[in-house]
């Protein structure tokens, strides 16, 4: 897999606050696949985005692919505390192997 | 829902022994998969198995090895454990094909001393 860059490492917010991260790769990207994983938890798949300028929502979450497929974003409207986590994104290819970017650490201040 | 499970998970080993991290997943799943997570480091995969008795190596598989010999059973094998395989190990599972959505497992959480 190629390598996906997660920005930011961390990021704090009040509740009610919006939130995203980005998803970014210096060449074409053939898929993303998001990911969550609360604290303590494992990663649990979200969604997965195939298509060139692909937007997808999921009630407060929505999630986009750039449409030179070269990066990718995960936006939270109006977090909750019941966000709290770490976001990953993740890369597939031919090949079986999903590479996964760092992840971005979402905590929520009540 | 799919079930992947970890058979521990906490385990503390000893520098040099040998240790088997065991996989089952209750949904039929061609793909298994075997992950380490660190803090700063993220996911890194170290083995996957698309078939049975099929391995192909990861990004990171010095030091570990595999078994594939039933479908829903996928084993990690540290030969000689050492300090710097204190980790987190992650198990995942998904259907068929390149692409498909990975099941993880709760993890094992691996001290070598």
């Amino acid at each position: 897999g190629q390598q996906v860059m997660q920005i930011p490492q961390y990021q704090h917010v009040q509740e009610g606050e919006d939130f995203t991260t980005y998803c970014n790769s210096s060449t074409t990207l053939s898929n993303i696949q998001w990911y969550k994983q609360r604290p303590g938890g494992h990663p649990v798949f979200l969604i997965q985005l195939v298509k060139s300028g692909e937007v997808k929502k999921q009630k407060r979450l929505t999630f986009q692919f750039g449409e030179a497929k070269k990066n990718s974003s995960l936006h939270i409207t109006a977090t909750q505390t019941t966000d709290v986590g770490t976001y990953f994104c993740a890369e597939g290819g031919s090949n079986y192997k999903l590479t996964f970017g760092k992840g971005t650490l979402l905590t929520v201040n009540p | 829902d799919v079930k992947v499970t970890q058979s521990s998970r906490y385990l503390v080993k000893r520098t040099g022994e040998k240790v088997f991290l065991e996989c089952v997943q209750d949904m039929d799943h061609e793909n298994m998969f075997w992950y380490r997570q660190d803090p700063g480091l993220g996911l890194r995969l170290i083995y996957f198995s698309y078939d049975v008795k099929m391995k192909e190596k990861g990004d990171i598989p010095e030091g570990y090895s595999v078994s594939r010999e039933k479908k829903e059973r996928f084993s990690l094998i540290l030969e000689s454990a050492s300090t710097n395989q204190t980790s987190m190990y992650l198990c995942a599972s998904s259907l068929p094909g390149a692409n498909s959505p990975l099941h993880f497992g709760n993890g094992t959480r691996l001290t070598v001393t």
